[in-house]
Protein backbone atom coordinates (compact mmCIF):
# COMPACT_ATOMS: atom_id res chain seq x y z
CA UNK A 1 0.00 0.00 0.00
CA UNK A 2 1.66 2.60 -1.18
CA UNK A 3 -0.76 5.47 -0.41
CA UNK A 4 -2.56 8.07 -2.66
CA UNK A 5 0.18 10.18 -4.77
CA UNK A 6 -0.80 13.43 -6.49
CA UNK A 7 1.50 15.66 -8.64
CA UNK A 8 2.49 18.19 -8.97
CA UNK A 9 2.07 19.42 -4.87
CA UNK A 10 2.14 22.73 -5.94
CA UNK A 11 1.78 25.02 -8.79
CA UNK A 12 2.08 28.05 -9.72
CA UNK A 13 0.17 29.86 -12.70
CA UNK A 14 -1.13 33.14 -14.47
CA UNK A 15 -4.46 33.96 -14.86
CA UNK A 16 -5.51 32.57 -17.93
CA UNK A 17 -3.88 29.66 -17.97
CA UNK A 18 -4.75 25.97 -18.12
CA UNK A 19 -3.33 23.63 -15.62
CA UNK A 20 -3.45 19.88 -15.13
CA UNK A 21 -3.35 17.98 -11.93
CA UNK A 22 -2.79 14.09 -11.65
CA UNK A 23 -3.90 11.85 -9.35
CA UNK A 24 -2.68 7.70 -8.87
CA UNK A 25 -4.94 6.27 -6.54
CA UNK A 26 -3.92 2.93 -4.08
CA UNK A 27 -3.91 0.43 -6.88
CA UNK A 28 -7.12 -1.78 -6.00
CA UNK A 29 -9.05 0.97 -5.02
CA UNK A 30 -12.22 1.64 -7.46
CA UNK A 31 -13.55 4.48 -6.25
CA UNK A 32 -12.06 7.79 -6.79
CA UNK A 33 -12.87 11.63 -5.37
CA UNK A 34 -11.47 14.75 -6.00
CA UNK A 35 -12.39 17.46 -3.31
CA UNK A 36 -10.90 21.13 -2.82
CA UNK A 37 -10.21 22.88 -0.17
CA UNK A 38 -9.37 26.54 0.44
CA UNK A 39 -7.52 27.89 3.34
CA UNK A 40 -9.02 28.04 6.68
CA UNK A 41 -11.83 25.91 5.51
CA UNK A 42 -12.69 21.85 5.20
CA UNK A 43 -12.87 20.03 1.75
CA UNK A 44 -15.28 20.24 -0.93
CA UNK A 45 -16.60 17.40 -2.72
CA UNK A 46 -15.94 18.01 -6.84
CA UNK A 47 -16.45 14.74 -8.46
CA UNK A 48 -16.65 11.10 -7.74
CA UNK A 49 -15.32 8.35 -10.29
CA UNK A 50 -16.91 4.50 -9.66
CA UNK A 51 -13.90 2.78 -12.22
CA UNK A 52 -14.06 4.72 -15.21
CA UNK A 53 -17.17 6.12 -14.85
CA UNK A 54 -17.58 9.80 -13.38
CA UNK A 55 -21.26 9.54 -12.28
CA UNK A 56 -21.45 12.96 -9.89
CA UNK A 57 -20.31 16.56 -10.15
CA UNK A 58 -20.63 18.92 -7.99
CA UNK A 59 -22.01 22.35 -8.52
CA UNK A 60 -18.95 23.83 -7.73
CA UNK A 61 -17.36 22.34 -10.71
CA UNK A 62 -17.35 25.00 -13.61
CA UNK A 63 -17.42 23.91 -17.30
CA UNK A 64 -14.11 24.89 -16.91
CA UNK A 65 -13.02 22.34 -15.06
CA UNK A 66 -13.17 18.63 -16.35
CA UNK A 67 -11.74 15.23 -15.12
CA UNK A 68 -11.03 11.73 -16.41
CA UNK A 69 -10.24 8.61 -15.42
CA UNK A 70 -9.17 6.92 -18.29
CA UNK A 71 -8.97 2.73 -17.80
CA UNK A 72 -10.43 3.04 -14.04
CA UNK A 73 -6.58 4.07 -12.97
CA UNK A 74 -5.02 7.21 -12.29
CA UNK A 75 -7.19 10.13 -12.57
CA UNK A 76 -6.58 14.02 -14.26
CA UNK A 77 -8.47 17.31 -13.41
CA UNK A 78 -7.63 20.15 -15.88
CA UNK A 79 -8.77 23.28 -15.00
CA UNK A 80 -8.63 26.09 -18.54
CA UNK A 81 -8.66 29.81 -18.32
CA UNK A 82 -7.81 29.54 -14.45
CA UNK A 83 -8.90 32.40 -12.61
CA UNK A 84 -7.85 33.87 -8.94
CA UNK A 85 -10.74 32.49 -7.34
CA UNK A 86 -9.57 29.04 -8.58
CA UNK A 87 -6.63 29.11 -6.39
CA UNK A 88 -6.95 26.14 -3.58
CA UNK A 89 -5.60 22.72 -2.55
CA UNK A 90 -7.05 20.19 -4.51
CA UNK A 91 -7.40 16.55 -2.79
CA UNK A 92 -8.02 13.23 -4.06
CA UNK A 93 -9.26 10.14 -2.44
CA UNK A 94 -9.53 6.64 -2.96
CA UNK A 95 -11.50 3.52 -1.54
CA UNK A 96 -12.37 0.42 -2.11
CA UNK A 97 -16.63 0.01 -2.33
CA UNK A 98 -16.93 -2.74 1.10
CA UNK A 99 -19.95 -1.23 2.68
CA UNK A 100 -21.39 1.99 2.76
CA UNK A 101 -19.30 4.84 3.64
CA UNK A 102 -15.84 3.50 3.53
CA UNK A 103 -12.98 4.67 4.38
CA UNK A 104 -11.34 7.42 2.21
CA UNK A 105 -7.24 7.37 1.63
CA UNK A 106 -6.62 11.13 0.91
CA UNK A 107 -3.44 12.34 -0.83
CA UNK A 108 -1.56 15.41 0.38
CA UNK A 109 -2.83 17.26 -2.61
CA UNK A 110 -2.08 19.75 -5.13
CA UNK A 111 -1.70 23.18 -4.00
CA UNK A 112 -2.62 25.58 -6.42
CA UNK A 113 -1.90 29.68 -6.86
CA UNK A 114 -3.16 32.01 -9.48
CA UNK A 115 -1.42 34.88 -10.07
CA UNK B 1 -29.56 20.48 4.32
CA UNK B 2 -26.69 18.40 5.67
CA UNK B 3 -23.87 20.71 7.74
CA UNK B 4 -21.27 20.43 9.89
CA UNK B 5 -19.98 23.09 12.37
CA UNK B 6 -16.52 22.76 14.35
CA UNK B 7 -17.05 26.30 16.42
CA UNK B 8 -13.56 26.12 17.57
CA UNK B 9 -10.85 27.56 15.29
CA UNK B 10 -7.90 27.57 17.33
CA UNK B 11 -7.36 25.62 20.53
CA UNK B 12 -3.89 26.61 21.85
CA UNK B 13 -2.45 23.91 25.13
CA UNK B 14 0.24 23.07 26.42
CA UNK B 15 1.90 19.70 26.48
CA UNK B 16 0.67 16.68 29.13
CA UNK B 17 -3.15 18.49 29.24
CA UNK B 18 -6.71 17.19 27.73
CA UNK B 19 -8.59 18.50 24.81
CA UNK B 20 -11.73 18.35 23.83
CA UNK B 21 -12.52 19.26 19.79
CA UNK B 22 -16.21 19.91 19.18
CA UNK B 23 -18.30 18.90 16.38
CA UNK B 24 -21.71 19.65 16.14
CA UNK B 25 -23.92 18.15 12.67
CA UNK B 26 -27.31 18.28 10.84
CA UNK B 27 -29.11 15.90 8.64
CA UNK B 28 -32.60 14.60 8.63
CA UNK B 29 -31.09 11.40 7.47
CA UNK B 30 -31.72 8.57 10.13
CA UNK B 31 -28.97 6.34 8.84
CA UNK B 32 -25.86 8.19 8.10
CA UNK B 33 -21.84 7.75 9.53
CA UNK B 34 -19.67 10.58 11.09
CA UNK B 35 -16.03 10.82 10.87
CA UNK B 36 -12.64 12.46 11.98
CA UNK B 37 -9.70 13.15 10.02
CA UNK B 38 -6.72 14.70 10.98
CA UNK B 39 -4.42 17.28 8.70
CA UNK B 40 -0.79 17.50 9.45
CA UNK B 41 1.44 20.26 8.05
CA UNK B 42 2.22 17.93 5.21
CA UNK B 43 -1.41 18.32 4.18
CA UNK B 44 -2.17 14.78 4.08
CA UNK B 45 -5.34 13.79 5.50
CA UNK B 46 -5.46 10.77 7.74
CA UNK B 47 -8.30 8.81 9.11
CA UNK B 48 -9.18 8.26 12.76
CA UNK B 49 -12.74 7.19 13.27
CA UNK B 50 -15.57 6.36 11.61
CA UNK B 51 -19.02 6.00 13.67
CA UNK B 52 -22.41 4.90 12.36
CA UNK B 53 -25.78 6.77 13.65
CA UNK B 54 -26.70 3.25 15.49
CA UNK B 55 -23.86 2.88 17.42
CA UNK B 56 -23.94 5.74 20.36
CA UNK B 57 -21.27 3.79 22.44
CA UNK B 58 -18.50 5.78 23.22
CA UNK B 59 -14.67 4.71 21.73
CA UNK B 60 -11.42 4.82 23.25
CA UNK B 61 -7.93 4.46 20.82
CA UNK B 62 -4.96 4.99 23.35
CA UNK B 63 -5.02 8.90 24.25
CA UNK B 64 -8.05 9.45 22.15
CA UNK B 65 -11.70 9.04 22.73
CA UNK B 66 -15.24 10.30 20.71
CA UNK B 67 -17.78 10.55 22.77
CA UNK B 68 -21.37 10.38 20.08
CA UNK B 69 -24.74 12.19 21.12
CA UNK B 70 -27.37 12.00 19.12
CA UNK B 71 -29.69 13.64 21.24
CA UNK B 72 -27.45 17.06 20.83
CA UNK B 73 -26.21 16.00 18.00
CA UNK B 74 -22.71 16.08 18.72
CA UNK B 75 -19.62 13.68 18.10
CA UNK B 76 -16.63 15.61 19.95
CA UNK B 77 -13.27 14.00 20.06
CA UNK B 78 -11.06 14.19 23.13
CA UNK B 79 -6.92 13.97 23.19
CA UNK B 80 -5.87 12.76 26.48
CA UNK B 81 -2.18 14.23 27.77
CA UNK B 82 -1.79 16.21 24.51
CA UNK B 83 1.56 15.68 23.00
CA UNK B 84 3.34 18.22 20.37
CA UNK B 85 2.80 15.82 17.30
CA UNK B 86 -0.89 15.77 17.95
CA UNK B 87 -0.63 19.64 16.87
CA UNK B 88 -2.61 19.17 13.37
CA UNK B 89 -6.21 20.60 11.81
CA UNK B 90 -8.86 18.30 12.84
CA UNK B 91 -11.68 17.94 10.33
CA UNK B 92 -15.04 16.54 11.51
CA UNK B 93 -17.11 14.73 8.57
CA UNK B 94 -20.62 13.96 7.69
CA UNK B 95 -21.36 11.01 5.15
CA UNK B 96 -23.64 11.76 2.93
CA UNK B 97 -24.36 8.89 0.34
CA UNK B 98 -24.33 9.24 -3.08
CA UNK B 99 -27.26 8.01 -4.68
CA UNK B 100 -25.32 5.93 -7.21
CA UNK B 101 -23.95 2.20 -7.41
CA UNK B 102 -25.50 1.49 -4.00
CA UNK B 103 -24.22 4.49 -2.24
CA UNK B 104 -20.22 6.10 -1.83
CA UNK B 105 -19.11 8.50 0.55
CA UNK B 106 -19.65 11.77 -0.30
CA UNK B 107 -18.07 13.50 3.12
CA UNK B 108 -19.17 17.00 3.94
CA UNK B 109 -16.59 18.66 6.16
CA UNK B 110 -16.52 21.14 9.08
CA UNK B 111 -14.27 24.20 8.69
CA UNK B 112 -11.90 22.16 11.11
CA UNK B 113 -10.12 23.09 14.63
CA UNK B 114 -6.31 24.29 14.57
CA UNK B 115 -5.01 22.03 17.69
CA UNK B 116 -1.28 23.74 18.51
CA UNK B 117 0.22 21.88 21.35
CA UNK B 118 3.20 23.77 23.05
CA UNK B 119 6.22 21.74 24.88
Amino acid sequence: DTGVSQNPRHKITKRGQNVTFRCDPISEHNRLYWYRQTLGQGPEFLTYFQNEAQLEKSRLLSDRFSAERPKGSFSTLEIQRTEQGDSAMYLCASSLATSPSEKLFFGSGTQLSVL
Amino acid sequence: AQKVTQAQTEISVVEKEDVTLDCVYETRDTTYYLFWYKQPPSGELVFLIRRNSFDEQNEISGRYSWNFQKSTSSFNFTITASQVVDSAVYFCALSELGTFSGGYNKLIFGAGTRLAVHP
